[in-house]
């Protein structure tokens, strides 16, 4: 069964840089899938932010992708976002999760979540 | 991108049949059959209930429908239970490699 956790600050400043890690275990990033970032601001919905290949490509959500990096380090077995300019709407629970299709959204694992304020 | 719609909120009663709409576009739902849906409880991780629009994983129950028609994919739970009470997400491929996630429905069990 594999597990996703995520890790990294609680709190970030406006205007600085988030960065948060997915170690992946129970499962080898470099057998294939694509991995995702996903997240949920207070009282609304789950929002797609990116997912990252084994080789390293990367898609985004084209209203975030200005903002965007998610990259992967297959000999870590992880994968991370950078999420810069931040503001305060972007204080929410950040996810990371496996998408078993091509990709497809299939996303069958999660991690347990991290929350992120963005506040001076 | 725009997220897809679903109803803010629905409701049953123990045993009833309930059905959630999750609209799209013919650039996503429309044109691909790669939607997902996912039952989601405040403080959890999301749970992935259908993909590809109608397959059940391992392990849920098959009280648990999808379908599609046009631009408009739907969730149906049949025999609701008091533990089926929760939000309900929708998610479809969006050409790309890019995904989008529906607004979100919350399922009140009566």
């Amino acid at each position: 069964q594999v597990q996703l956790q995520e890790s990294g600050p609680g709190l970030v400043k406006p205007s600085e840089t988030l960065s948060l890690t997915c170690d992946v275990s129970d499962y080898s990033i470099s057998s294939g899938y694509y991995w995702g970032w996903i997240r949920q601001p207070p009282g609304k919905g789950l929002e797609w932010i990116g997912s990252v290949f084994r080789t390293g490509s990367a898609f985004y959500n084209p209203s975030l992708k200005s903002r965007v990096t998610v990259s992967v380090d297959t000999s870590k077995n992880q994968f991370s976002l950078k999420f810069n300019s931040l503001t305060a709407a972007d204080t929410a629970v950040y996810y990371c999760a496996r998408d078993t299709g091509s990709p497809a959204g299939t996303y069958d694992s999660w991690g347990q979540g991290t929350p992120v304020t963005v506040s001076s | 991108q725009s997220a897809l719609t679903q109803p803010a909120s629905v409701s049953g009663s123990p045993g009833q049949s309930i059905t959630i709409s999750c609209t799209g576009t013919s650039g996503d739902i429309g044109r691909f059959d790669l939607v997902s849906w996912y039952q989601y409880h405040p403080g959890k991780a999301p749970k992935l209930m259908i993909y590809e629009g109608s397959k059940r994983p391992s392990g849920v129950p098959n009280r648990f429908a999808g379908s599609k028609s046009g631009n408009t994919a739907s969730l149906t739970i049949s025999g609701l239970q008091a533990e089926d009470e929760a939000d309900y997400y929708c998610c479809s491929y969006a050409g790309g490699s890019t995904v989008i996630f529906g607004g979100g429905t919350r399922l009140t069990v009566l």
